[in-house]
């Protein structure tokens, strides 16, 4: 759990700005994901990347962007699309296929509030 | 498509009984079934999966049961402690889903001392 680092831990947007979230990994996974939890919900899968430079969009990726250009890192894009942006933003990464023992494990999130 | 509907949504039981969560699931081709533990303000953690080719998992006082023909699987702790207060969330991997998680609603979970 501790391989993967989120920053910043706090953030704050104001109206019609970009933001990027930073999420690195030092377990050689190679799957990342991004996901959104509101409070009091569950988590909801924005983007995720099975292997560098390739992506794939979540349940609920309008208003967001991502890359993943380097294994180890996998930077998430608050767009000034995404309307209602303030929420819980989880990045967690997996070795593949998915299986017991083989899971997906958190960083320790980012806090985003609009201002 | 992908769907995992957890119950109940809110769970309040006394220091040593047992706490039972549910959820179910849409895809049959679903193979892998974790459960993690969500504390206030942290990241959801692991603490019990279960493969679709085994019925029930157990790990001390948490167990997991799986009933692939309803489509269901559980969670079960007992001899529940304050520290097992917390939200727990079920998810599954469809197998045609490409190694991503669904996430269910979650359940919240007191255990009143």
């Amino acid at each position: 759990d501790g391989g993967i680092t989120q920053s910043p831990k706090y953030l704050f947007r104001k109206e019609g700005q970009n933001v990027t979230l930073s999420c690195e990994q030092n377990l050689n996974h190679d799957a990342m994901y991004w996901y959104r939890q509101d409070p009091g919900q569950g988590l909801r899968l924005i983007y995720y990347s099975q292997i560098v430079n390739d992506f794939q969009k979540g349940d609920i990726a309008e208003g967001y962007s991502v890359s993943r250009e380097k294994k180890e890192s996998f930077p998430l894009t608050v767009t000034s699309a995404q309307k209602n942006p303030t929420a819980f933003y989880l990045c967690a990464s997996s070795m593949r296929p998915l299986r017991s023992g083989n899971t997906i494990y958190f960083g320790e999130g980012s806090w985003l509030t609009v201002v | 498509g992908e769907n995992v509907e957890q119950h109940p949504s809110t769970l309040s039981v006394q220091e040593g009984d047992s706490a039972v969560i549910k959820c179910t699931y849409s895809d049959s081709a679903s193979n892998y079934f974790p459960w993690y533990k969500q504390e206030l303000g942290k990241r959801p953690q692991l603490i019990i999966d279960i493969r679709s080719n085994v019925g029930e998992k157990k790990d001390q006082r948490i167990a997991v049961t799986l009933n692939k023909t309803a489509k269901h699987f559980s969670l079960h702790i007992t001899e529940t402690q304050p520290e097992d207060s917390a939200v727990y969330f079920c998810a599954e991997d469809p197998e045609a889903a490409g190694n991503k998680l669904t996430f269910g609603g979650g359940t919240r979970v007191l255990v009143k001392p």
